[in-house]
């Protein structure tokens, strides 16, 4: 079945340093979605990503597309305290459901002031 | 204020004991989900709604069973043949599960303990 993986699992930086979560998946893309899950706290949807090679940034935080839509990046840069939390990203299989959104295990990132 | 809404935030079941976690939405959305998240495993989907009256089974179903009677209100029951029930599980709802464009909006959880 669908996979989507992500990388790295953990991720522990300095405050101020940059940060990539990678996620991959076993097949095309039709978009792919980004959620930030505080410590205690549940998901919250940042951004969608549809087109094939879409970059969208919000302030610090830039997400890639990639080309063949299977892969995605988010890059935050000059992290702060405020980003610490677990970061998903969910797939979309052509012709799915919603009920099909394929998460990956996430990437829980701790910044160190 | 528009949200979802999931009851009790912990739950402690006894051995062979059926337990119902409650969610509710004000959102007006057709489409409502039950995940469960487990350290280091990420979100798994259980049930999903895309309309009242129906729903499908995720990619772990066993030992589960849902309903959807009204369009605000999604419970989902843990039976006793779910042999590992300990998890954080995660109600969440979007404006339409047909075309898997929107943003899934989450509750705060529910903690679900063995006792």
């Amino acid at each position: 079945g669908q996979q989507v993986m992500q990388i790295p699992q953990y991720q522990h930086v300095q405050e101020g340093e940059d940060f990539t979560t990678y996620c991959n998946s076993s097949t095309t893309l039709s978009n792919i979605q980004w959620y930030k899950q505080r410590p205690g706290g549940h998901p919250v949807f940042l951004i969608q990503l549809v087109k094939s090679g879409e970059v969208k940034k919000q302030k610090r935080l830039t997400f890639q597309f990639g080309e063949a839509k299977k892969n995605s990046s988010l890059h935050i840069t000059a992290t702060q305290t405020t980003d610490v939390g677990t970061y998903f990203c969910a797939g979309l299989n052509y012709g799915g459901s919603q009920g099909n959104l394929i998460f990956g295990k996430g990437t829980k990132l701790s910044v160190k002031p | 204020d528009g949200g979802i809404t999931q009851s009790p935030k912990y739950l402690f079941r006894k051995e062979g004991q059926n337990v119902t976690l409650s969610c509710e939405q004000n959102l007006n959305h057709d489409a409502m989900y039950w995940y469960r998240q487990d350290p280091g495993q990420g979100l798994r989907l259980i049930y999903y709604s895309q309309i009242v009256n129906d729903f499908q089974k995720g990619d772990i179903a066993e030992g589960y069973s849902v309903s959807r009677e009204k369009k605000e209100s999604f419970p989902l029951t843990v039976t006793s043949a779910q042999k590992n029930p300990t998890a954080f599980y995660l109600c969440a709802s979007s404006i339409n599960g047909g075309q898997g464009n929107q943003p899934q909006h989450f509750g705060d959880g529910t903690r679900l303990s063995i006792l």
